[in-house]
């Protein structure tokens, strides 16, 4: 499975300023994910980081809160822009592996505080 | 009505035990089927990854599809302290590029 780390493992931020999480892999791959985790919840996906063209975002998720950038086939970055505390949560970026029949891996996150 | 449905536990069971974790899903789009273990303060790691309705086994885990009740369920023999953990079930409905839909996942205890 690809190797995947994200930056920073964890940040405390004041509302109103904006967090930008990177995620490198260690192989290319073609998509790359980036997910929610709120406190006691589950994974919910944001959007789709697609390498040379704009994010794919979900329901409930815009660019001008979450924007993504994706500039090769091993990097892209998440950021959480003008927080509030509702946006404390752990960050989550996943990659699809074509290896072994399109499974999704998961980096460790990024747990996010907002004060 | 969520379209994953697993119930959060907790559960605890002693070291040895046989652990059923099962999840529902409503959506019959779905195609593939995914056990995640997410330790605390860590990402989710991949278990179990199945297409088809039936059993699929990898050591002390079984996972187990049934498309025509839409029910799934992750079995883990011979229970160690080290599988203390929160389980995920994960589904899609495509094979590459789709969204998972995660359920709320099942914290799980093994008792030494």
């Amino acid at each position: 499975s690809a190797v995947i780390s994200q930056k920073p493992s964890r940040d405390i931020c004041q509302r109103g300023t904006s967090l930008t999480i990177q995620c490198q892999v260690d192989s290319q791959v073609t998509m790359m994910f980036w997910y929610r985790q709120q406190p006691g919840q589950s994974l919910t996906l944001i959007a789709t980081a697609n390498q040379g063209s704009e994010a794919t975002y979900e329901s409930g998720f815009v660019i001008d809160k979450f924007p993504i950038s994706r500039p090769n086939l091993t990097f892209s970055t998440l950021t959480v822009s003008n927080m509030s505390p509702e946006d404390s949560s752990i960050y989550l970026c996943s990659v699809e592996s074509r290896d072994r029949g399109y499974e999704q891996y998961f980096g460790p996150g990024t747990r996010l505080t907002v004060t | 009505q969520k379209e994953v449905e697993q119930d959060p536990g907790p559960l605890s069971v002693p070291e040895g035990a046989i652990v059923s974790l099962n999840c529902t899903y409503s959506n019959s789009a779905f195609q593939y089927f995914m056990w995640y273990r997410q330790y605390s303060r860590k990402g989710p790691e991949l278990l179990m990854y199945t297409y088809s309705s039936g059993n699929k086994e990898d050591g002390r885990f079984t996972a187990q599809v049934d498309k025509s009740s839409k029910y799934i369920s992750l079995f883990i023999r011979d229970s160690q302290p080290s599988d203390s953990a929160t389980y995920l079930c994960a589904m899609s409905a495509e094979t590459s590029g789709s969204r998972l839909t995660f359920g709320e996942g099942t914290q799980l205890t093994v008792n030494p």
